[in-house]
């Protein structure tokens, strides 16, 4: 059965530095979404990305996060320069264009910001 | 704007007996999609059933049926034959039809500890 794939699994990094987290969506999926979830904490919608453009981000998402999708099965998040209060898990999601369609979760990836 | 509200921060029931765990939301939509989410261990996010709004028919998957009260408000997933790997954080979404995106509106979870 297809699913959504995430790399890396784990990434630690010193805070100020970018980071990019990686997802592959599933293959006929047309939409894409990040969440997050601060450890303890309620999972949080970042961003949804459709038609190779944000179809609608949250307050989280300010001017040091962007998507891409820079090829046809890569969907990226990247965190120009990472905060403590960044570190969490970031779940990749994706869907088709149905209007009954669930959202498919990849595994994660835990981010951890010394 | 809407809010999911899942009450019991834990829960723990003996292998082989049923539980059923509590999800609440508000909303002032009448279509919308609901959902309840499996996080193991390992984190990843696992759909375990989805319920739509308009459906008055309680949806099943195996030993996964909910209990879906539109008035109330109420959506709670009922787990029959507990089995050591159900042990997990269970989480209720909430999908607005209206929302173009679908963003998914997260209840806080609920740890299910399963007793052997």
């Amino acid at each position: 059965e297809p699913e959504v794939t995430q790399t890396p699994s784990h990434q630690v990094t010193q805070m100020g530095q970018e980071v990019i987290l990686r997802c592959v969506p599933i293959s006929n999926h047309l939409y894409f979404y990040w969440y997050r979830q601060i450890l303890g904490q309620k999972v949080e919608f970042l961003v949804s990305f459709y038609n190779n453009e944000i179809s609608e981000k949250s307050e989280i998402f300010d001017d040091q996060f962007s998507v891409e999708r820079p090829d046809g099965s890569n969907f990226t998040l990247k965190i120009r320069s990472t905060k403590l209060e960044d570190s969490a898990m970031y779940f990749c999601a994706s869907r088709t264009l149905s209007n009954t369609d669930t959202q498919y979760f990849g595994p994660g990836t835990r981010l951890t910001v010394l | 704007a809407q809010t999911v509200t899942q009450s019991q921060p834990e829960m723990s029931v003996q292998e082989a007996e049923t539980v059923t765990l509590s999800c609440t939301y508000d909303t002032s939509e009448s279509d919308y999609y609901l959902f309840w989410y499996k996080q193991p261990p390992s984190r990843q996010m696992i759909l375990v059933i989805r319920q739509e709004a308009y459906k008055q028919q309680n949806a099943t998957e195996n030993r996964f049926s909910v209990n879906f009260q539109k008035a109330a408000k109420s959506f709670s997933l009922k787990i029959s034959d507990s089995q050591l790997g159900d042990a997990a954080m269970y989480f209720c979404a909430y999908r607005s039809a209206m929302d173009s995106n679908y963003q998914l509106i997260w209840g806080a979870g609920t740890k299910l500890i399963i007793k052997p």
